[in-house]
């Protein structure tokens, strides 16, 4: 399963766009890119998937370069209700999930 | 869509005592998955069942872990004996998984998990 690294935590402010950016150096063939987002004392919640290009939903974008060795997830004018951790997530998506560390974003107002 | 539930959200135990959570997934989800989480961590990966076969287990799962899904339906996860180290959220999530087909039909959606103290 392809190791991913991503900053260990992010600071905003509302109304500020919001990028994280993960590095999946080994990322394999059939490999799809899944972002969750996790608020405490809550379970993971999904958040955008893709796995070339770019790919965009009502919530965030997920932007993927052709070598498709990092990814971006781009949060719109965030609010503080965005802060959270975020979790990149490689592999092939109907096997187990292997969580890093994520991402700790902090929204001040 | 009532998602997945997991039940109790919270357990407080002491050492040595049994425990059993319960996960009712997704209806027409036919994956289901257990991880498990500590403070400051991402979750970990314990077990996953497609319809009642249960077909991987991590090596994090001792043999004091046991998890079931007996009707392909809801599961449950049982910890015998308990020690302080299994003290964490025990998460459940369900996908409409498969071998093919498109990927985001295999997305996971997880419940609120189970926060087990063990004293």
């Amino acid at each position: 399963l392809a190791k991913t690294t991503q900053p260990i935590s992010m600071d905003s402010y509302e109304g500020q766009e919001v990028n994280i950016t993960c590095s999946h150096n080994n990322i394999a063939t059939n490999d799809y890119i899944t972002w969750y987002q996790q608020f405490p004392s809550q379970g993971p919640r999904f958040i955008i998937q893709g796995y070339k290009t770019k790919v965009t939903n009502e919530v965030a974008s997920l932007f993927i370069p052709a070598d498709r060795k990092s990814s971006t997830l781009s949060l719109p004018r965030v609010s503080l209700s965005d802060t959270a951790v975020y979790y990149c997530l490689v592999g092939v998506v109907f096997q187990k999930l292997v969580f890093g560390t994520g991402t700790r974003l902090l929204v001040s107002p | 869509d009532t998602g997945v539930s997991q039940d109790p959200r919270h357990k407080i135990t002491k050492r040595g005592q049994n425990v059993t959570f319960r996960c009712d997934p997704i209806s027409e989800h036919n994956r289901l998955y257990w991880y498990r989480q500590t403070l400051g961590q991402g979750p970990e990966f314990l077990t996953y069942f497609q319809n009642e076969a249960q077909l991987e287990k991590s090596r994090l799962l001792s043999d004091r872990f046991s998890a079931e899904r007996p009707k392909g339906s809801f599961s449950t996860l049982e910890i015998q004996r308990t020690e302080q180290g299994d003290s964490a959220m025990y998460l459940c999530a369900s996908s409409l998984g498969g071998t093919s087909g498109r990927a985001i039909k295999n997305i996971q959606y997880f419940g609120a998990g189970t926060r087990l103290s063990v004293l």
